[in-house]
């Protein structure tokens, strides 16, 4: 099956620009998803495709993708971006709606 | 107010079995695939099972085909997911899954339950 990896942790100091990566075969072929999480918290549905956002996501949020890899951005990070970061796609090694996320990369805001 | 509502976890012993149910609200639930996403302790999410709006078509992860079956009620706006022979690794939140747009084959999860606790264990 395919996999999507991701940086295990990276940090941000208050107020700078941060990019969390995510790479895999599946996004050569299908766009990624991406999901904030909170402790104790389900997902939040931050960015889908090259850079669409959620009506409520605030406009800091930013996606990119190409070839294998996607990115998020956050541009002027706060402390309440302090959170776990997935990003999804579809499994493009099997001819089945199989869905994959990456391991997740924990970010902390300085 | 819009939102999905798990149910059903708790303590099994391995090799016991669970249904868990999931109530939508302020969706129409039956235009839209569903599906099963569940997080072990620390790790991150991994996907379980989708079903079709009219509950046509199933698929599975690997990891628990055979064991665990998807299922609906769309007169209760209900999702279910019934687990059998439990194991130790199964031990997880489950979250029902809303996808953004429709069709079976969709993958942005634009809305989440709150997650039901699963915990297998002797």
């Amino acid at each position: 099956s395919s996999e999507l990896t991701q940086d295990p942790a990276v940090s941000v100091a208050l107020g700078q620009t941060v990019r969390i990566t995510c790479q895999g075969d599946s996004l050569r072929r299908y766009s990624p998803g991406w999901y904030q999480q909170k402790p104790g918290q389900a997902p939040v549905f931050v960015i889908y495709g090259k850079n669409n956002r959620p009506s409520e996501i605030p406009d800091r949020f930013s996606g990119s993708w190409s070839g294998d890899t996607a990115s998020l951005t956050i541009t002027g990070a706060q402390a309440e971006d302090e959170a776990d970061y997935y990003c999804n796609s579809r499994d493009s090694s099997v001819n089945h709606p199989r869905v994959v996320f990456g391991g997740g990369t924990k970010l902390t805001v300085l | 107010e819009v939102k999905l509502l798990e149910s059903g976890g708790g303590l099994v012993q391995p090799g016991g079995s669970l249904r868990l149910s999931c109530v939508s609200s302020g969706i129409s639930f039956s235009s839209y695939a569903m599906n099963w996403v569940r997080q072990a302790p620390g790790k991150g999410p991994e996907w379980v099972a989708v079903i079709s709006g009219s509950g046509d078509s199933t698929y599975y992860a690997d990891s628990v085909k055979g064991r665990f079956s998807i299922s609906r009620d769309n007169s209760k706006s209900t999702l279910y997911l019934q687990m059998n022979s439990l194991r130790d690794e199964d031990t997880a939140v489950y979250y029902c899954a809303k996808p953004l747009f429709l069709g079976a084959t969709e993958y942005y999860f634009d809305l989440w339950g709150q997650g039901a606790l699963v915990t297998v264990s002797s």
